[in-house]
Parts: C-alpha cells; sequence; structure tokens
C-alpha cells in the first residue's frame, strides 16, 4: 500500500540553524501538508501546497519557513533559522485531491526535530 | 470560526471496560468532514473514520464505534471491550469545504490509558 515516507525520523539541530525536513508523498496526489506537533500538544496546521505553490498558510508559518517541491517526488520544509521552541513533531500529509466528498489525507510518520 | 474540542484530558480504565471519547466541533459551514486519528507512543497519526456532514448514521467497526449528531455538534468515538492496545492518544479532527485546502484542524487529544 503506498505510503507517505519522511525522513530524517529525528533531527538534532543547534539553534540558528537551517533545517530541511524531507518528504515524498504519494505518487498520485496532487495536495501536500505540513503540520507540526510541539510535545504533548494538538497537532497543528502550517501549511499547504498545490500547483507549486502554497494554497495557505497559518500564522505559525513566518518569514522563517518555505516549502518547496523540487523535484516531481519531494515535498521540503525549509526552517532558515531554528529557535528553541520549532522543537516538535513534524508531520508532512497529502491527498488525491481536496474537493467536496473527497480529502481523506495520508500522514508521514513524523520527523522529530530537536533544537539546543 | 472553526474549532475541535475534546475536554477529556485524560481517561483510564480497566481493561474489558467500555470507553467514550468525546469531540465537540464548531463550523458555520454545512458542508465538513470529521476524522478521528489514534496516536501511539511511537507518536505516527493512525486514521481511524471519517464522515461527511451529510452522513449522521453511526458507524460501527470490531470494537469501534462512532455516533455523529449534528443537532449536538459532536462526534464521539466507543471502544468496547478496551484493550491495553488501545493506549494512546486520540485526536478528533475537523475539515471544512469551505476552507478551500480542506487543512484539518485538530482538537487536543485525549489520552487514553487502558490498565492490565
Amino acid at each position: 500500500e503506498p505510503e507517505v515516507t519522511q525522513t530524517p525520523s529525528h533531527q538534532v539541530t543547534q539553534m540558528g540553524q537551517e533545517v530541511i525536513l524531507r518528504c515524498v508523498p504519494i505518487s498520485n496526489h496532487l495536495y501536500f501538508y505540513w503540520y507540526r506537533q510541539i510535545l504533548g500538544q494538538k497537532v497543528e496546521f502550517l501549511v499547504s501546497f498545490y500547483n507549486n505553490e502554497i494554497s495557505e498558510k497559518s500564522e505559525i508559518f513566518d518569514d522563517q519557513f518555505s516549502v518547496e517541491r523540487p523535484d516531481g517526488s519531494n515535498f521540503t520544509l525549509k526552517i532558515r533559522s531554528t529557535k528553541l521552541e520549532d522543537s516538535a513533531m513534524y508531520f508532512c500529509a497529502s491527498s488525491e485531491i481536496a474537493a467536496l466528498g473527497y480529502n481523506e489525507q495520508f500522514f508521514g510518520p513524523g520527523t522529530r526535530l530537536t533544537v539546543l | 470560526a472553526q474549532k475541535v474540542t475534546q475536554a477529556q484530558t485524560e481517561i483510564s480504565v480497566v481493561e474489558k471496560e467500555d470507553v467514550t471519547l468525546d469531540c465537540v466541533y464548531e463550523t458555520r459551514d454545512t458542508t465538513y468532514y470529521l476524522f478521528w486519528y489514534k496516536q501511539p507512543p511511537s507518536g505516527e497519526l493512525v486514521f481511524l473514520i471519517r464522515r461527511n456532514s451529510f452522513d449522521e448514521q453511526n458507524e460501527i467497526s470490531g470494537r469501534y464505534s462512532w455516533n455523529f449528531q449534528k443537532s449536538t455538534s459532536s462526534f464521539n468515538f466507543t471502544i468496547t471491550a478496551s484493550q491495553v492496545v488501545d493506549s494512546a492518544v486520540y485526536f478528533c479532527a475537523l475539515s471544512e469545504a469551505t476552507s478551500g485546502t480542506y487543512k484539518y484542524i485538530f482538537g487536543t487529544g485525549t489520552r487514553l490509558k487502558v490498565l492490565a
């Protein structure tokens, strides 16, 4: 069964460093998402991406964050200068379409980011 | 504004007891989707069920059942004859048609502990 994959599973970085979290969505999916879960808290929407551009972003997704689909398979989240409060689990998700009647998002296993 | 409330932060039950996890949502949309996800200690999000706003039929899947009531804006989840493997955090989520991107709004989760 096709699945969303994410690498690395755990990333440790120093404050101020840049990190890139990688995701490979399911191959025929067109909509891509990043969510964040600070330890012990709820899962929060960061950004959605369709047709090579951001379709929606939350207030969390500030100028330090960017997303990219550099090739036909990868979907990346970059944090330019990490802060301690960026420590969280980051989930990538994809869906085939985002339309009435069918919008199930498939989640990857997550990348745990630890900022020291 | 859209919102999902899971008032039960943590529930402990003894194995074989039945347990109901509550979810109350707020939305102005007439078309929306509701979901339940399970997050075991390993951290991934496991999809359990999707319901659309036009389908108020309750659903049963093995030991799991869901009660969707639009009149009270609730989508409750019952585990019958709980088992230790059911121990996890359970999230309820809402996705609205008018959001365009169908992003998920998650509740704060309910941690279920099933004791042997």
